[in-house]
């Protein structure tokens, strides 16, 4: 079965660079979530769109921003970066209604960034 | 205030010894949902399971176990003989059905299993 795919998996940037952050949300699922894990932490939310509208915001910085695409697909956009953005960024993606009944909440690969 | 505790940081032990993973959350949702996750070295999350408030029975997966109880808000995680395969980060995580189905993370523990 086709899962939340992300790209790339693993990416290095220096200081003040901008990074993008790919994810592919499993077919039919119209809502994507993104999550921050800093080295040690849990992971924490960051934003979610929901029909390429942005539904929830949690604690991302004004340096990030994303979006959702017609194809459901999604980008986080990084600028600017810092050494502190070093983490791994996970991807989940689910069907709107039904969701936890139905559907779990699953969550891709993740992408390692890393800030030199 | 809804959120997920889980107090231990770190445990240690040897192959084949019982481990219980503590969890507990807090929520003012009547309906909710539970989670557990692996996260081993390699860095991807692992669902192990979902429950949701009103299935109160408790799991049995293999070598996994899960005892929920909503008269204490606990969803403990038990892995019975213990491998070394076993030895991850493994977090409990609360959805917020009212914030668009985010989830929120306890800090996760960290359990070593050595042979």
């Amino acid at each position: 079965a086709a899962g939340v795919i992300q790209s790339p998996r693993h990416l290095i940037k220096e200081k003040r660079e901008t990074a993008t952050l790919k994810c592919y949300p499993i077919p039919r699922h119209d809502t994507v979530y993104w999550y921050q894990q800093g080295p040690g932490q849990d992971p924490q939310f960051l934003i979610s769109f929901y029909e390429k509208m942005q539904s929830d915001k949690g604690s991302i910085p004004d340096r990030f921003s994303a979006q959702q695409f017609s194809d459901y697909h999604s980008e986080l956009n990084m600028s600017s970066l810092e050494l502190g953005d070093s983490a791994l960024y996970f991807c989940a993606s689910s069907p709107r209604t039904g969701v936890v009944a139905n559907y779990g909440y699953t969550f891709g690969s993740g992408t390692r960034l890393t800030v030199v | 205030a809804q959120k997920v505790t889980q107090a231990q940081t770190e445990i240690s032990v040897v192959e084949k010894e019982d481990v219980t993973l503590d969890c507990v959350y807090e929520t003012r949702d009547t309906t909710y949902y539970l989670f557990w996750y692996k996260q081993p070295p390699s860095g991807e999350l692992v669902f192990l399971i979902r429950r949701n408030s009103f299935d109160e029975q408790n799991e049995i997966s293999g070598r996994y176990s899960w005892n929920f109880q909503k008269s204490t808000s606990s969803f403990n995680f038990t892995i019975t003989a213990s491998q070394v395969v076993d030895s991850a980060v493994y977090f409990c995580a609360l959805i917020l059905m009212e914030y668009g189905n985010k989830l929120v993370f306890g800090a996760g523990t960290i359990l070593r299993v050595k042979s």
